[in-house]
């Protein structure tokens, strides 16, 4: 079981907004790690979708967005349209050990 | 722009160990900027990091694994490479290297390979 939870699937349709949640706590989000998100396109390997809690990188659409509080961060993606449908993780670290962690991940439908 | 690939076989026995290698290109796997992850994902489900390597001998594993996981770096082939002993089904996986510029920071794993499936199977 992750240490991150994050919902299994979300759903939207386009044009809508969605948020996608990632819950941790004291000794991982809660402890002031960055958290990062990816993004995986069906067949494809993970992508950087947003890093240190709410920055794109350069090429990432500014419809998604990532905010960070307390022992949790939420990632949104507005205006959805059908290529956004992918696989999303969190990812952070661990205070323990500062051992590196994914939530399980959650799967975006676009109606 | 570094780019990465991994490279190994796709089919393993049980007990053997899983030798696999990321070549890196457009970057060196010697600079002491960045860290060089593994990263698996097993079939139909979530990511789960295995280790690092930093400055061409640092490393850190996955506490879970670290009895059977081996990083090193062969700064002369621009490649870093993974070991993991033991293997037995539930090793099956598609195997990712990555980069990231800092750990436990807020630099995320901002270039991965393609990955590669490894199955083990007798």
């Amino acid at each position: 079981q992750s240490m991150l939870t994050q919902p299994p699937s979300v759903a939207g349709a386009p044009g809508q907004r969605v948020t996608i949640s990632c819950t941790g706590g004291s000794s991982n989000i809660g402890a002031g790690y960055g958290v990062h998100w990816y993004q995986q396109l069906p067949g494809t390997a993970p992508k950087l979708l947003i890093y240190g809690n709410s920055r794109r990188p350069s090429g990432v659409p500014d419809r998604f967005s990532a905010s960070k509080s307390g022992t949790s961060a939420s990632l949104a993606i507005t205006g959805l349209q059908p290529e956004d449908e992918a696989d999303y993780y969190c990812q952070s670290y661990d205070s323990a050990l500062i051992d590196m962690i994914f939530g399980g991940g959650t799967k975006l439908t676009v109606l | 722009q570094v780019q990465l690939q991994e490279s190994g076989p796709g089919l393993v026995k049980p007990s053997q160990t899983l030798s696999l290698t990321c070549t890196v290109s457009g970057g060196s796997v010697s600079s002491g900027r960045f860290y060089w992850h593994w990263i698996r994902q097993h079939p139909g489900k979530g990511l789960e990091w295995l280790g690092y390597i930093y400055n061409s001998g640092t490393t850190y594993y996955n506490p879970s694994l670290k009895s059977r996981v081996s990083i090193s770096v062969d700064t002369s082939k621009s490649q870093f490479s993974l070991k993991l002993s033991s293997m037995t089904a539930a090793d099956t996986a598609v195997y990712y290297c990555a980069k990231g510029e800092d750990y436990g920071g807020d630099s995320g794993l901002d270039v991965w390979g393609q990955g590669t499936l490894v199955t083990v199977s007798s």
